[in-house]
């Protein structure tokens, strides 16, 4: 399969631990995106990486948040000392080289609760 | 700032019926696109249908079609013969040329009624 991947599918943790996701976006593409989704929501933009340049960090993107694509592969996104409040849907977007046509690939998403 | 209006929380359809779903988006960039996505209950979003801003003509992929009012603003999904495929939550979206970042409205649940 040559789709965005993101794990895990779903997290449950208590309110004060870490936590972190991984996303593996598709072969070639150079551009890979972070976006939260709440209950009702549209997604919300939290960051995106060129390569293995972090370029934009959305102000949604608090300290507690860091994501990281070493070499330009794959992707984590960390949440330290988690709240009720990250309780979300955390979708992963990748895009090729070039802004093209705009289109952005989603993965399934990662489910986070916190208890 | 740039913002995506979806006015309608949620619609209903008849199967084989068509449905127009609204969007109404806000920018001063000159160059953008702007994007129908469909999210299914718990599956992938994926990429209806995508309009580029200097194109006057309307985009048109199978079934789905949209009327792109640049004047006005305003971007609608029209969905012809609806099948209960279609039942999923669709986004209206819009990105500035120049930027990389989708902003996103809040959707419209649409149901498939059999």
């Amino acid at each position: 399969d040559t789709g965005v991947s993101q794990n895990p599918r779903h997290k449950i943790t208590k309110r004060g631990q870490n936590v972190t996701f991984r996303c593996d976006p598709i072969s070639e593409h150079n551009r890979l995106y972070w976006y939260r989704q709440t209950l009702g929501q549209g997604p919300e933009f939290l960051t995106y990486f060129q390569n293995e340049a972090q370029l934009e960090k959305s102000r949604l993107l608090s300290d507690r948040f860091s994501a990281e694509r070493p070499k330009g592969s794959f992707s984590t996104l960390e949440i330290q000392r988690t709240e009720q409040g990250d309780s979300a849907m955390y979708l992963c977007a990748s895009s090729p080289r070039g802004l093209g046509t705009g289109e952005q690939f989603f993965g399934p998403g990662t489910r986070l609760t916190v208890l | 700032a740039q913002t995506v209006t979806q006015s309608q929380p949620e619609m209903s359809v008849q199967e084989a019926e068509t449905v127009t779903l609204s969007c109404t988006y806000d920018t001063s960039e000159s160059d953008y696109y702007l994007f129908w996505y469909k999210q299914p209950p718990s599956r992938q979003m994926i990429l209806v249908i995508r309009q580029e801003a200097y194109k006057q003509q309307n985009a048109t992929e199978n079934r789905f079609s949209v009327n792109f009012q640049k004047a006005a603003k305003s971007f609608s999904l029209k969905i012809s013969d609806s099948q209960l495929g279609d039942a999923a939550m669709y986004f209206c979206a819009y990105r500035a040329g120049r930027d990389d970042k989708i902003i996103f409205g809040k959707g419209t649940r649409l149901h498939i009624l059999p």
